[in-house]
């Protein structure tokens, strides 16, 4: 079964701060994904990363993954109060799609 | 884009009674749907995946009988929650796959998920 840890699960940050997300994941994926959610809602797709090194970025932030590692990050440059939400990220195998536990942020001015 | 149409958004219900949540692809047939349950400040719980016309596969420790899943057509699935209990209530979410989808392409598409409450 494929397990997935994300870190940190929680994350104060200052505006204009930088940061860094991170996902774990236990088994070779075909992709993963990473999900905005704010509070009440459903997922916001940000990102989808097919391939070993993949790069993605829309405005402040920027997905990576290292296949090999099992590892993709999540970076956040220059923090703005629009960005709290909890972000997850999910790999996927085949028809088996798991989240990982969400890192909740809140930025602060 | 693809959209997934979830409703109801919200119910409310008493205990005993049985509810059914619909999940609909809006603009492209899903061979898969995908149901998840929230509860409060916590992850997404993958329950079942259903692929049309068969039967839905459970995780471990999803009750079948309790969380009836059909997925009857390439565009609807539904999951009634029979004999709802207080322990029930949680946010649902479904998701659907794209039949076809391009590689590379964003392949699951996410419904605005339903909260349910048991009384």
């Amino acid at each position: 079964e494929l397990k997935v840890e994300q870190n940190p699960l929680f994350l104060s940050m200052q505006e204009g701060k930088n940061y860094t997300i991170y996902c774990n994941y236990s088994t070779t994926s075909d992709r993963l994904y990473w999900y905005r959610q704010d509070p009440g809602k459903s997922l916001e797709s940000l990102f989808v990363l097919l391939s070993n090194g993949a790069v993605k970025q829309e405005g402040r932030l920027m997905a990576s993954l290292d296949t090999k590692a099992r590892l993709s990050t999540l970076h956040i440059t220059a923090a703005v109060h629009d960005l709290s939400a909890t972000y997850f990220c999910a790999p996927y195998l085949r028809n088996d799609m798991r989240f990982g536990a969400g890192t909740r942020l809140t930025v602060k001015p | 884009g693809a959209v997934v149409s979830q409703h109801p958004s919200r119910v409310i219900c008493k205990s005993g009674t049985s509810v059914k949540i619909e999940c609909r692809s809006l603009d492209f047939q899903a061979t898969t749907m995908f149901w998840y349950r929230q509860f409060p400040k916590q992850s997404l719980m993958l329950m079942a995946t259903s692929n049309e016309g068969s039967k839905a596969t459970y995780e471990q420790g999803v009750e079948k009988d309790k969380f009836l899943i059909n997925h009857a057509s390439l565009t609807l699935s539904t999951l009634t929650v029979t004999s709802a209990h207080p322990e029930d209530s949680s946010f649902y979410i479904c998701s659907a796959r794209r039949r076809g989808g391009r590689s590379g392409a964003n392949v699951l598409t996410f419904g605005a998920g339903s909260r349910l409450t048991v009384l």
